[in-house]
């Protein structure tokens, strides 16, 4: 139990157009889910918390105009890179909470961006 | 001090070692630790989850807590060349909402 399906798992665009990510929790409802980004042989790095119903709670130094995140359901959270450009290239992780997190996080599969 | 560190390695042990990997972390994150293993171009997934001092045991990894110390850890036993990965350490805040800090993780290395 407890999967998290992220899609795509890889997407090349051109620089300036938006690409959008999908995080779904499969077997369960996430109220919270949260967007990671990791650049190669780094950490990761919390993007924005995404609460169902609420507007997302960015971390600082993340533009919430750029990284526009909806959480229309308790199953579907979004991310959507708006104007993207080359330095947006990066590993796109999702996770969701389980019993609140409480118990850690379960990832999506992760979405590789190549913004050429 | 960072919320979570962890050495970046690598670490390099060979098939049938035990591979010690640590983590300290300061007061902010205190509450609930956790594991993760995330090979390379893949996303973690959760091994272990620790939230009391003491040793916590699954299979081969052993996770070990000490608050005191501010100090928490992951033995893997018998280690196998699959358990190549980085593996990251990750705490959470004490602030509720269960937001989790995670360390820059440490890469393992286990040769043939």
């Amino acid at each position: 139990g407890a999967v998290v399906s992220q899609h795509p798992s890889w997407v090349i665009c051109k620089s300036g157009t938006s690409v959008k990510i999908e995080c779904r929790s499969l077997d369960f409802q996430a109220t919270t889910m949260f967007w990671y980004r990791q650049f190669p042989k780094q950490s990761l790095m919390l993007m924005a918390t995404s609460n169902e119903g609420s507007k997302a709670t960015y971390e600082q130094g993340v533009e919430k105009d750029k990284f526009l995140i909806n959480h229309a359901s308790l199953t579907l959270s979004t991310l959507t890179v708006t104007s993207a450009h080359p330095e947006d290239s990066s590993f796109y992780i999702c996770s969701a909470a389980l019993s609140g997190g409480a118990f850690g996080y379960t990832f999506g599969s992760g979405t590789r961006l190549t913004v050429v | 001090q960072k919320e979570v560190e962890q050495n970046s390695g690598p670490l390099s042990v060979p098939e049938g070692a035990i591979a010690s990997l640590n983590c300290t972390y300061s007061d902010r994150v205190s509450q609930s630790f956790f594991w993760y293993r995330q090979y390379s171009g893949k996303s973690p997934e959760l091994i272990m989850s620790i939230y009391s001092n003491g040793d916590k045991e699954d299979g081969r990894f052993t996770a070990q807590l000490n608050k005191a110390s501010q100090y928490v850890s992951l033995l893997i036993r018998d280690s196998q060349p699959s358990d190549s990965a980085t593996y990251l350490c990750a705490a959470q805040e004490e602030t509720g909402g269960f937001k989790t800090i995670f360390g820059a993780g440490t890469r393992l290395f286990v040769k043939a």
